[in-house]
Formats: C-alpha cells, sequence, structure tokens
C-alpha cells in the first residue's frame, strides 16, 4: 500500500503570511498513463471536504490562486502564498495513482496564530 | 445543482447492521467510480470502499471486507453501502464521493450498546 506522510503535521500561520505543507510518498506517484493522480483537499471545520488541487497542480474551479500544489514522482507541496482566516482546517493529500486502497496522507490542521 | 444527499446513518448495537444511501445529482453519477470514506471524530480520513461506473467491480479496506457491502442504482443514482456484523471501530462519519470533487455532507455511524 502507499503510505502519504505529511508535515508538519500542525501549522500555526500568521495572518497573510505564507503556508507550505509536504506530502511524501512511500514509492513513485506516476501512474502507467503518465499522469500523477496526487490530490489536495481542505477540511474545514465541521464541513466535509473539498478538492483544492488536483494531479498535483491543477486547481479546482473557484479555488483561490493563493493556492498552488508542486512536485513530481514522491514528493509533492501545497503552498498557500497569503493566509487568510477561511484557509483554517485540516487540509489532506491523496493519491489515486497505485489503488486498492486509495490513501490519505494524516492531515495537517492549519491555524491562525 | 451538483450534490450528493446521504441518509441512513445512526446508532446501532456491536453485531448490528445499517444501511447508507447517497443520492446524486447535477452530474453524470452512472460514469463515475464511487467510494465512501470514513472519519473518526477529530481524526484523519479514511478511504473505506469503491465501486466501478458498472456496478460489478468493487473493493474494500481490509477492516471492513466480508462484512460490509457497496452497491449502486446508476437508474436511481443513488450509491448504498450495507453494513453488518458493525463494531465499535465503525463509528465514524461515513461521506460519498466520487474523488472528483462531490462529496456528500457526511452521515454519523454510532456502533454501542
Amino acid at each position: 500500500d502507499v503510505v502519504l506522510t505529511q508535515s508538519p503535521l500542525s501549522l500555526p500561520v500568521t495572518l497573510g503570511q505564507p503556508a507550505s505543507i509536504s506530502c511524501r510518498s512511500s514509492q513513485s506517484l506516476v501512474h502507467s498513463d503518465g499522469n500523477i493522480y496526487l490530490t489536495w483537499f481542505q477540511q474545514r471545520p465541521g464541513q466535509s471536504p473539498r478538492r483544492l488541487i488536483y494531479n498535483v497542480s491543477k486547481r479546482d474551479s473557484g479555488v483561490p490562486d493563493r493556492f498552488s500544489g508542486s512536485g513530481s514522482d514522491t514528493d509533492f507541496t501545497l503552498k498557500i502564498s497569503r493566509v487568510e482566516a477561511e484557509d483554517v482546517g485540516v487540509y489532506y493529500c491523496w493519491q489515486g495513482s497505485h489503488w486498492p486502497p486509495w490513501t490519505f496522507g494524516q492531515g495537517t490542521k492549519v491555524e491562525i496564530k | 445543482e451538483v450534490q450528493l444527499v446521504q441518509s441512513g446513518g445512526g446508532l446501532v448495537q456491536p453485531g448490528g447492521s445499517l444501511r447508507l444511501s447517497c443520492v446524486a445529482s447535477g452530474f453524470s453519477f452512472s460514469v463515475y467510480w464511487m467510494h465512501w470514506v470514513r472519519q473518526v471524530p477529530g481524526k484523519g480520513l479514511v478511504w473505506v470502499s469503491h465501486i466501478h461506473s458498472d456496478a460489478i467491480s468493487t473493493a474494500y479496506v481490509d477492516s471492513v471486507r466480508g462484512r460490509f457491502t457497496i452497491s449502486r442504482d446508476n437508474a436511481k443514482n443513488t450509491l448504498y453501502l450495507q453494513m453488518n456484523s458493525l463494531r465499535a471501530d465503525d463509528t465514524a462519519v461515513y461521506y460519498c464521493t466520487n474523488f472528483f470533487g462531490v462529496w456528500g455532507q457526511g452521515t454519523m455511524v454510532t456502533v454501542s450498546s
């Protein structure tokens, strides 16, 4: 099974400052079709998860451009250029390249200092 | 509006059964693979089960295989999860999702005597 390891698990950030979350995979996430199915989800308190980024770096419709994804092979990063109050929540990476099982990272809790 | 509306959660005794439902609207349900994901309150997301768009191919996480059955009715745009022989460690919020950006609102399943 693919293990996704996120760091840090807790991320206190000052409003307006950048934030970065790492997601490392136990094996390459390059699918046999050449794509990398690495997705980032945001879960705000009391809400269902929401997809932010898919295929490493493609932003979903309606997602602010302060969110960006990057990476390759086994190392991936979600960046928030300037954290806003509405960004508080838990962020999960997820892989759909090698399944079953489809796997999530442990989650990173973003909070305002 | 694109949405998944869930129903069927609740309190059940250990060894009991529950069936969760998830009704899709606003998108072509029949062409999507569908999944169930669960989350113990305060903990991370865990993939539980998958069903192919053909309603035949399925997959399960090891901890529920043989006890849970996923199914779908494409004519009714509905996904199901039949949960038998429930245990205390099945207690969680259960979400349906297509992993393409659509998630249900979640339904709480509590297994307790």
